[in-house]
């Protein structure tokens, strides 16, 4: 079955601090994509990034970072020096591609606060 | 490109009443979707559309639940006899094919129900 797990319901630091978001997933495809998403107080999902399964090559983009282990089935995000304007909730999702339909199976969801 | 619109922000009804919500989807993305979101957990699949065809259902909309999108363009999501469970944020999103494998779907800002 599929399934992703965000165990970190709520993380809260000190601006400037690093600060990693836990996402680990469960699924019996070999084709699948796994996401991240913001969603701020205003409630839109923000897109951040995707990976696909057979692309296991870390990815830094300006202070976020993700790190894509399919060994552990865990794809972790990890902000540098946060801010306050990265408080929210953050998802992680997985697609499976043989669904067809691309539908994504979110996390519960992190919610981080960055205090000033 | 002014995004994918949903339109009410937020609506509140009594139990038994029906709902109807819009969804308009950025004007070239031929895939849309509707998502169910209640309090402190992610969003859930409810339905796909592939232009005005409606290709998935989840086993969450029961058939008090009814979705359409005429000629491909926006999409209503109509949920009849309200029940105080129905109450949740309802995100719309939508993607070009092959653009949820690069890109992410769009989201709305999703519009939030409270029945009482």
């Amino acid at each position: 079955a599929q399934k992703v797990t965000q165990a970190q319901t709520e993380i809260s630091v000190v601006e400037k601090e690093d600060v990693t978001l836990d996402c680990v997933y469960e699924t019996r495809d070999t084709t699948y994509y796994l996401f991240w998403y913001k969603q701020p107080p205003s409630g839109e999902l923000v897109f951040l990034i995707r990976r696909n399964s057979f692309d296991e090559q870390n990815e830094i983009s300006g202070r976020y970072s993700w790190n894509f282990q399919k060994s552990t089935s865990s794809f972790n995000f990890t902000i540098t020096a946060s801010q306050v304007v990265d408080s929210a909730v953050y998802f992680c999702a997985l697609s499976e591609a043989d669904s067809g339909t691309y539908k994504y199976i979110f996390g519960t969801g992190t919610r981080l606060k960055v205090l000033a | 490109d002014t995004g994918v619109s949903q339109d009410p922000r937020h609506k509140i009804t009594k139990r038994g009443q029906n709902v109807t919500f819009r969804c308009d989807p950025i004007s070239e993305h031929n895939r849309l979707y509707w998502y169910r979101q209640t309090l402190g957990q992610g969003p859930e699949f409810l339905t796909y559309f592939q232009n005005e065809a409606q290709l998935e259902k989840s086993r969450l909309l029961s058939d008090r639940f009814s979705a359409e999108r005429p000629k491909g363009s926006f999409s209503t999501l109509e949920i009849q006899r309200t029940e105080q469970g129905d109450s949740a944020m309802y995100l719309c999103a939508s993607s070009l094919v092959g653009g949820d494998l690069s890109h992410g779907y769009t989201f709305g800002s999703g519009t939030r129900l409270t029945v009482v």
